[in-house]
């Protein structure tokens, strides 16, 4: 069983829709990274929580560290959040383990 | 402030050569992570570099290195090239590790 296992492994969704991306850990973390990447290769942080809620502009991303498990929501999606997201745990020791990441593909 | 750049963009070799790969952190950062990204594998992580000293490591083999320079520039290693080296390597930057990390475009190697 991985260490950072997220669902759906791929997902797709009209324009506007609200979406989620779920994410649960079996290791104890530092901190839970959100990631996203385009084609071509191209990484962005979007967030790093430790704990509760983080928003920024249409992104929100919780974390339940009882449940170890985090979500990362998107509001009123668009075509150009259409990218792989990946979650990442990372350790005191701050090596990361990696879900394998939810495809995302919004449709006009 | 400049992002994370990394050198070359783009490599070929074969198997049984070396590479060497390139990161320059953003500006004050000191802390740099190196990973590699596989269609099998997904991401992975490689080793982390703080202060010119290798902080941790992931579970590679010994082919795989890394060093770090007085400015934070990083570099990374393989030897004895092989084929399923073949990969995307990235490297991020952060302030000391353990803020958000930045990530620079990548190398994308190609072992024939």
């Amino acid at each position: 069983k991985n260490e950072v296992e997220q669902s759906p492994q791929n997902l797709t969704a009209q324009e506007g829709e609200f979406i989620t991306i779920n994410c649960s850990y079996s290791v104890g973390i530092s901190a839970l990274h959100w990631l996203q990447q385009h084609p071509g290769g191209g990484i962005v942080s979007l967030f790093m929580l430790s704990s509760g809620k983080k928003k920024h502009g249409r992104l929100i991303a919780t974390i339940n560290i009882q449940e170890k498990h985090s979500s990362l929501h998107i509001t009123a999606s668009h075509p150009r959040d259409s990218a792989v997201y990946i979650c990442a745990a990372s350790s005191n020791n701050n090596d990361m383990r990696f879900g394998a990441g939810t495809r995302l593909t919004v449709k006009p | 402030k400049a992002g994370v750049t990394q050198t070359p963009r783009y490599l070929i070799k074969t198997r049984g050569q070396q590479v060497t790969l390139s990161c320059s952190p953003i500006s004050g950062h000191r802390s740099v992570s190196w990973y590699q990204q596989t269609p099998g594998q997904g991401l992975q992580f490689l080793f982390e570099y703080f202060s010119e000293t290798q902080r941790n490591k992931g579970n590679f083999p010994g082919r795989f290195s890394g060093r770090q320079f007085s400015n934070s520039r990083s570099e990374m290693n393989v030897s004895t090239l092989e084929l399923g080296d073949s990969a995307l390597y990235l490297c991020a930057s952060s302030f000391d590790g353990s803020y958000g990390q930045f990530f620079g475009p990548g190398t994308r190697l190609t072992v024939l």
